[in-house]
């Protein structure tokens, strides 16, 4: 049974760097295919993603985020984390991090219950 | 403005058919597999539907997913309460490099 949970600060200030953690169990990150990935979601509005983690380590980010994103994968600790610099009120999200499956393009298959980041000061 | 287009409301009565429709484009749609998730209030997105047309494991064959050329389709047929949710359909876009969502549609059942 594959579960993930995020775990991270609810409340930031502005300027300040988000640090999430994602842990997982079900899988391992070193099995080939497989990724983690990171989306968001604030209030009203559609999902975005933001990075992907692969198992050889290759990683993938939102192209306009990309300068204050950095995942890190630990996959002895079944963990992966993500950080966000600069973090903004517009930041304000349910952070979620997910498993994903590149074979048969199944995609982002199974979610976290998602961490609520609130960005004020 | 989205990349990718639904429309914001979608309803039925018990019992029908429901079709949301979901527009993109070359690089997106047009390239690359379509999905469908399905969200309940705060509760985290579900996969229904990868690679346009796969049902998720324990998805119930009265949803189907379909694409045609830079649209996609979910239909639900038989709708029942439990279907009264937020759905959204995405893709990755080989010109944006990333992955682009759909505003998503809400589904009211009558």
């Amino acid at each position: 049974q594959i579960t993930l949970k995020e775990s991270g600060p609810t409340l930031v200030k502005p300027t300040q760097t988000l640090t999430l953690t994602c842990t997982f169990s079900g899988f391992s990150l070193s099995s080939s295919g497989l990724a983690v990935g990171w989306l968001r979601q604030a209030p009203g509005k559609a999902p975005e993603w933001l990075a992907l983690n692969y198992w050889d380590d290759d990683k993938r980010y939102k192209p306009s985020l990309k300068n204050r994103l950095t995942v890190i994968k630990d996959t002895s600790k079944n963990e992966v984390v993500l950080r966000m610099t600069n973090m903004d009120p517009v930041d304000t999200a349910t952070y979620y991090c997910t498993h994903y499956q590149t074979r048969n393009h199944v995609g982002f298959d199974f979610w976290g219950q998602g961490a609520k980041v609130t960005v004020s000061s | 403005q989205s990349v990718v287009t639904q429309p914001p409301s979608a309803s039925g009565t018990p019992g029908q058919r429901v079709i949301i429709s979901c527009s993109g484009s070359r690089p997106n749609f047009g390239n690359n597999f379509v999905y469908w998730y399905k969200q309940l209030p705060e509760m985290a997105p579900q996969l229904l539907i990868y690679a346009n047309d796969q049902r998720s494991s324990g998805v119930p064959d009265r949803l189907s997913g379909s694409k045609s050329g830079t649209s996609a389709s979910l239909a639900i047929s038989g709708l029942r309460s439990e279907d009264e949710a937020d759905y959204y359909c995405t893709s990755w876009d080989d010109s944006l490099d990333t992955w682009v969502f759909g505003g998503g549609t809400k589904l009211t059942v009558l």
